[in-house]
C-alpha cells in the first residue's frame, strides 16, 4: 500500500518556523490532510486539502504539496504548538486512508 | 457544536471481543460517514474503516477484515465498533471520527482497550 514518510522529530525555537515534511510517491496528485496531536488527546485537523485551514486554526499553520513532498509549515512557533503531527491521504489503489509515520515537534 | 462521545475504557482477555460506542451530536447523524481509527501505545495512527450511517454500508481495512464489525443505531445517533478474537497487540486507543471530503474534522475523545490475560 501507499507509504508516507515523515521525519521522526523537528526542533524549533519559539518564534521561529517549523517545517514538517511528508514524502510519498507523486503525493502532489493526492489531497493531503495534517493533524496535530498533543499528549493524551485526540488529533485535531490543522490543514486539509494540502493548504486549507479549518475555522479556528491560526494562520500560522500552512501547507503545500508538490512533487513527492507535502509540507506543513508552522510560523512564529509557540510553546503550545509542541505536539505530534501526522499527514494523511486517501490511497485510491488500496481504497483506504493512510497516515504518515508522525513527527514530534519540540519547542526548545 | 459537533461532538462525538465514546464509551469508557475496557480491559479484555485474549480471544475475547470488545464493543466501543460513539454517540454523535450537533449535526445530522446520517449526513457524514463515521470512521474508526486506532493508536497503539507510543505508535502512530491507523485507519480501520468507515460506516455510512444512512445506508449501513461499511468499508474495512483488509488487516481487520473478519474481526471488525461496524454498526450504527440511527435512533440514538450512535455508531459502534466491535472487534473480536482480541490479541495483545490490539491494545490501543480507539477513536471514532466524523468523515468529510477534507479528512476528519471532528474526533471522539478515544477509548483505551487493554487486552491482557
Amino acid at each position: 500500500s501507499y507509504v508516507l514518510t515523515q521525519p521522526p522529530s523537528v526542533s524549533v525555537a519559539p518564534g521561529q518556523t517549523a517545517t514538517v515534511t511528508c514524502g510519498g510517491n507523486n503525493i502532489r496528485s493526492k489531497n493531503v490532510h495534517w493533524y496535530q496531536q498533543k499528549t493524551g488527546q485526540a488529533p485535531v485537523l490543522v490543514v486539509y486539502n494540502d493548504s486549507d485551514r479549518p475555522s479556528g486554526i491560526p494562520e500560522r499553520f500552512s501547507g503545500s504539496n508538490s512533487g513527492n513532498t507535502a509540507t506543513l509549515t508552522i510560523s512564529r512557533v509557540e510553546v503550545g504548538d509542541e505536539a505530534d503531527y501526522y499527514c494523511q491521504v486517501w490511497d485510491t489503489s488500496s481504497d483506504q486512508y493512510v497516515f504518515g509515520t508522525g513527527t514530534k515537534v519540540t519547542v526548545l | 457544536q459537533v461532538q462525538l462521545v465514546q464509551s469508557g475504557a475496557e480491559v479484555k482477555k485474549p480471544g475475547g471481543s470488545v464493543k466501543v460506542s460513539c454517540k454523535a451530536s450537533g449535526y445530522p447523524f446520517s449526513d457524514s460517514y463515521i470512521h474508526w481509527l486506532r493508536q497503539a501505545p507510543g505508535q502512530g495512527l491507523a485507519w480501520m474503516g468507515w460506516i455510512n450511517p444512512k445506508s449501513g454500508d461499511t468499508k474495512y481495512v483488509q488487516k481487520f477484515q473478519g474481526r471488525v464489525t461496524l454498526t450504527r443505531d440511527t435512533s440514538t445517533d450512535t455508531a459502534y465498533m466491535d472487534l473480536s478474537s482480541l490479541k495483545s497487540d490490539d491494545t490501543a486507543v480507539y477513536f471514532c471520527a466524523r468523515g468529510s471530503s477534507h479528512g476528519h474534522p471532528s474526533w471522539g475523545q478515544g477509548t483505551l482497550v487493554t487486552v491482557s490475560s
